[in-house]
């Protein structure tokens, strides 16, 4: 069964480094985001992208964070410049139909130092 | 604005009984989505079950079903002969039935099995 695949599986970084999470959405899905999860906190949406552009995102994408989809299989999330509470579990998912529902990835835990 | 709500933060059940979980939203559309998601100690969210607000019948999937009642706003999910491996978050998931848009969640209930 096709699936959400998501690298690195945990990132270590410096404050005011940058950062990069990787996604390898479903092959034929269209629409791609991501949320990130505090530890002990509900799930937080940050973006979605259709048609090589964002189409929606929340207060927390705020300058310092960018997505990018290369190439026709990655989507990627930048941190710029991470702060301490950027700490968290980032989870990318990817739709097909209208009706469909999301599917996720593993997650990525970010952990900022 | 979509708020899902969830009012239990733990629940407990016996292996082999059943157990409910509660969601209520909140929204002025009527075209959305309501999902369920686990997510086990592994922190990946799986999808359970899901449901169309035009649909009047109750989604089931295997041991998972749902009582959906639009009018209340009440999207509740039934685990029927509960397994250790259901033990796990469960989160409440709202999406509008546009293109493209966001999923909101619940704070999720912990849900756990006893032998």
């Amino acid at each position: 069964e096709p699936e959400v695949t998501q690298t690195p599986s945990h990132q270590v970084t410096q404050m005011g480094q940058e950062v990069i999470l990787r996604c390898v959405p479903i092959s034929n899905h269209l629409y791609f985001y991501w949320y990130r999860q505090i530890l002990g906190q509900k799930v937080e949406f940050l973006v979605s992208f259709y048609n090589n552009e964002i189409s929606e995102k929340s207060e927390i994408f705020d300058d310092q964070f960018s997505v990018e989809r290369p190439d026709g299989s990655n989507f990627t999330l930048k941190i710029r410049s991470t702060k301490l509470e950027d700490s968290a579990m980032y989870f990318c998912a990817s739709r097909g139909l209208i009706i469909g529902a999301q599917y996720f990835g593993p997650g990525t835990r970010l952990t900022v130092l | 604005a979509q708020t899902v709500t969830q009012s239990q933060p733990e629940m407990s059940v016996q292996e082999a009984e059943t157990v409910t979980l509660s969601c209520t939203y909140d929204t002025s559309e009527s075209d959305y989505y309501l999902f369920w998601y686990k997510q086990p100690p592994s922190r990946q969210m799986i999808l359970v079950i899901r449901q169309e607000a035009y649909k009047q019948q109750n989604a089931t999937e295997n041991r998972f079903s749902v009582n959906f009642q639009k009018a209340a706003k009440s999207f509740s999910l039934k685990i029927s002969d509960s397994q250790l491996g259901d033990a796990a978050m469960y989160f409440c998931a709202y999406r509008r039935g546009d293109t493209g848009n966001q999923f909101y969640f619940g704070t999720g209930t912990s849900l756990t099995v006893i032998p």
